[in-house]
């Protein structure tokens, strides 16, 4: 099976500006999960999607969004973007047995 | 909330020597305990996880502990190679539960020393 896809793998936005980033899970998985990893702060949890709905959230501010499309692929939206939203989006999906499988990610970088 | 601990932060050990990295989680319905392994530029990859109803679990050089009494988990290495180095992270979550999410810790940066 084709592993878990990101696009872009990078990306260079001002500050204000808007930014949505995609996610291909693995064929068959139905939960896609949105993490941020910056280099102080670990894995940070932003929410879960699974069938279309969201399942779970983190603690992050009403500017970070998502959704699933019925083919399980997910997107995320950062509205209003600021500097520190500079960080390493991975998103990860999962099956039935819950072992995430991870994506390689789409740099941000905010200037 | 739910909270999980990971100790240490760093860790340096001589090739060829045991690595131990440990984790205490908070929320005590968890029952899936997984370990990743992130290697400079890469993606988080599962390298062993563990049941609830599991004490411990080998795979190789790599083991893991549980003890849900203490709400503690570890990760154990042994004979660390130069390609050990990487940051762990673990994990801990409801299995199945649509209730809980996945909650990681803060990592370990483990370098192997030739």
């Amino acid at each position: 099976k084709a592993g878990v896809t990101q696009t872009p793998r990078y990306l260079i936005k001002t500050r204000g500006q808007q930014v949505t980033l995609s996610c291909s899970p693995i064929s068959g998985h139905r939960s896609v999960s949105w993490y941020q990893q910056t280099p102080g702060q670990g894995l940070q949890f932003l929410f879960e999607y699974f069938s279309e709905t969201q399942r779970n959230k983190g603690n992050f501010p009403g500017r970070f969004s998502g959704r699933q499309f019925s083919n399980s692929r997910s997107e995320m939206n950062v509205s209003t973007l600021e500097l520190g939203d500079s960080a390493l989006y991975l998103c990860a999906s999962s099956g039935t047995l819950d072992t995430q499988y991870f994506g390689p990610g789409t740099r941000l970088t905010v200037l | 909330g739910e909270n999980v601990e990971q100790h240490p932060s760093t860790l340096s050990v001589q090739e060829g020597d045991s690595a131990v990295i440990k984790c205490t989680y908070s929320d005590s319905a968890s029952n899936y305990f997984p370990w990743y392994k992130q290697e400079l530029g890469k993606r988080p990859q599962l390298i062993i996880d563990i049941r609830s109803n599991v004490g411990e679990k080998k795979d190789q050089r790599i083991a893991v502990t549980l003890n849900k009494t203490a709400k503690h988990f570890s990760l154990h290495i042994t004979e660390t190679q130069p390609e050990d180095s990487a940051v762990y992270f673990c994990a801990a979550s409801r299995r199945r539960s649509s209730a809980s999410k996945i909650i990681f810790g803060s990592g370990t940066r483990l370098s192997i020393r030739p």
